[in-house]
């Protein structure tokens, strides 16, 4: 069972859009995709999640690629407050795998 | 709006010794899920029930049980505590699965001597 892998780290300008990926390559079809951040010593914190088609919500935009193995999670403007740990998540039945996480810095 | 609550927030044991961490989920959250996060580490899936029977089962080490009770809240227990158990728990609850929203607790903080 491949983990679900994401880049260690990403920086990005203050009111500029971040995209942060995610391979998901051994997605099963039923599993959904969702995105979580973490502030240090806090619980994750929901973003958005999908299946198959973009989304878009206040927070944030996914994309998923056609063939649901990799996904993109875009933050439309980067505030301070963004500054977190970004999971990608495989989100099956009563289960839910957490990726290797994306640590998103940003500058002022 | 009312939060998922664990307890204790933080707790200390010495090695061999036993811990029990307790998850209230949000009201009509019939769906649980508990993940160890050790430092600097994303956190790992241990167990999950819904309607107070386990649905699916993680990396959680034989020493450590958990159940839901019939009032949904859910604890974990550990038992012959390890210094590598040291790590901060967190409980997220659901309404039902089918891939819905999780809300975490802000979890708690086992530090074993």
């Amino acid at each position: 069972d491949a983990k679900t892998t994401q880049p260690n780290s990403m920086e990005s300008n203050e009111e500029e859009p971040v995209h942060l990926p995610c391979n998901h390559s051994t997605i099963s079809g039923t599993d959904y995709i969702h995105w979580y951040r973490q502030l240090p010593s806090q619980g994750p914190e929901y973003v958005i999640h999908g299946l198959t088609s973009n989304v878009n919500n206040r927070m944030a935009s996914l994309a998923i690629a056609e063939d649901r193995k990799s996904s993109t999670l875009i933050l439309h403007r980067a505030t301070l407050r963004d500054a977190a740990v970004y999971y990608c998540i495989r989100a099956g039945t009563y289960k839910y795998i957490f990726g290797t996480g994306t640590r998103l810095k940003v500058l002022a | 709006a009312a939060g998922v609550i664990q307890s204790p927030r933080h707790l200390i044991k010495e090695k061999r010794e036993t811990a029990t961490l307790k998850c209230y989920p949000i009201p009509r959250h019939d769906t649980v899920y508990w993940y160890q996060q050790g430092p600097g580490q994303d956190p790992q899936f241990l167990i999950s029930f819904y309607e107070k029977m386990q649905s699916d089962k993680g990396s959680i080490p034989d020493r450590f049980s958990a159940q839901q009770f019939s009032d949904y809240h859910s604890e974990l227990n550990m038992s012959s505590l390890e210094l590598g158990d040291s790590a901060l728990y967190f409980c997220a609850s659901s309404p039902d699965s089918g891939a819905n929203v999780l809300t975490f607790g802000a979890g708690s903080r086992l530090t074993v001597l």
